[in-house]
């Protein structure tokens, strides 16, 4: 199994471009969450699926967007970046959701906006 | 609010010697997850809690939890140079998502 896989490893973006960070997990899991990493501040829950087709919010959605067609991918869309967006962004899959079930980090995404 | 609190946020402490990391919260949970981080690394998933009293051991490190506190705790025993990173507390309030702390940054010198 390769577990939680995200793409790219680092990205730098001007403000304004788009882009789309991607993430995959060949366990079956049905939840699947995106988080960004910001010094000093943990981790915050930006967006998260229950399974496919079902999303919903975090803590800090504004500014993304997410999708859910398939259990095994849950890519995260930056629409239009700004430099607050810079971060490392950590995707995470579980059998199920937190409450039960110890998530699965992938390595990471780390992104500059310039 | 749903908040997680942890202290220290950093902490350098001497080879050998023993210390304790705090993981407070705000309101009822009995869902807590500990997780390590080194630099420049992903999460490690260390220990998960899942009821009042429970404790779990591995090597040096040991977690408890005390729900009606609202309180856990990761012990670190005689540290050793490769315990040094950041550890996360992470809580789960019943809903669908993880509160995660600041995360406290471990340092073992020597």
């Amino acid at each position: 199994n390769a577990g939680v896989t995200q793409t790219p490893k680092f990205q730098v973006l001007k403000t304004g471009q788009s882009m789309t960070l991607q993430c995959a997990q060949d366990m079956n899991h049905e939840y699947m969450s995106w988080y960004r990493q910001d010094p000093g501040m943990g981790l915050r829950l930006i967006h998260y699926s229950v399974g496919a087709g079902i999303t919903d919010q975090g803590e800090v959605p504004n500014g993304y967007n997410v999708s859910r067609s398939t259990t095994e991918d849950f890519p995260l869309r930056l629409l239009s970046a700004a430099p607050s967006q810079t971060s490392v962004y950590f995707c995470a899959s579980s059998r199920g959701g937190p409450a039960y079930n110890e998530q699965f980090f992938g390595p990471g995404t780390r992104l500059t906006v310039l | 609010e749903l908040k997680v609190e942890q202290n220290p946020l950093f902490l350098s402490m001497q080879e050998g010697k023993n210390y304790t990391i705090y993981c407070n919260y705000s309101t009822t949970s009995d869902r807590l997850y500990w997780y390590r981080q080194d630099p420049g690394k992903s999460l490690e998933s260390l220990f998960v809690l899942l009821s009042n009293g429970a404790v779990k051991q591995e090597g040096r490190l040991m977690a408890s939890l005390d729900t009606k506190a609202r309180l856990s705790t990761l012990h670190i025993t005689a540290a050793v140079h490769d315990l040094s990173a950041t550890y996360f507390c992470a809580v789960n309030f019943g809903n669908e998502k993880l509160t995660f702390g600041t995360g406290t940054r471990l340092t073992i010198i020597p």
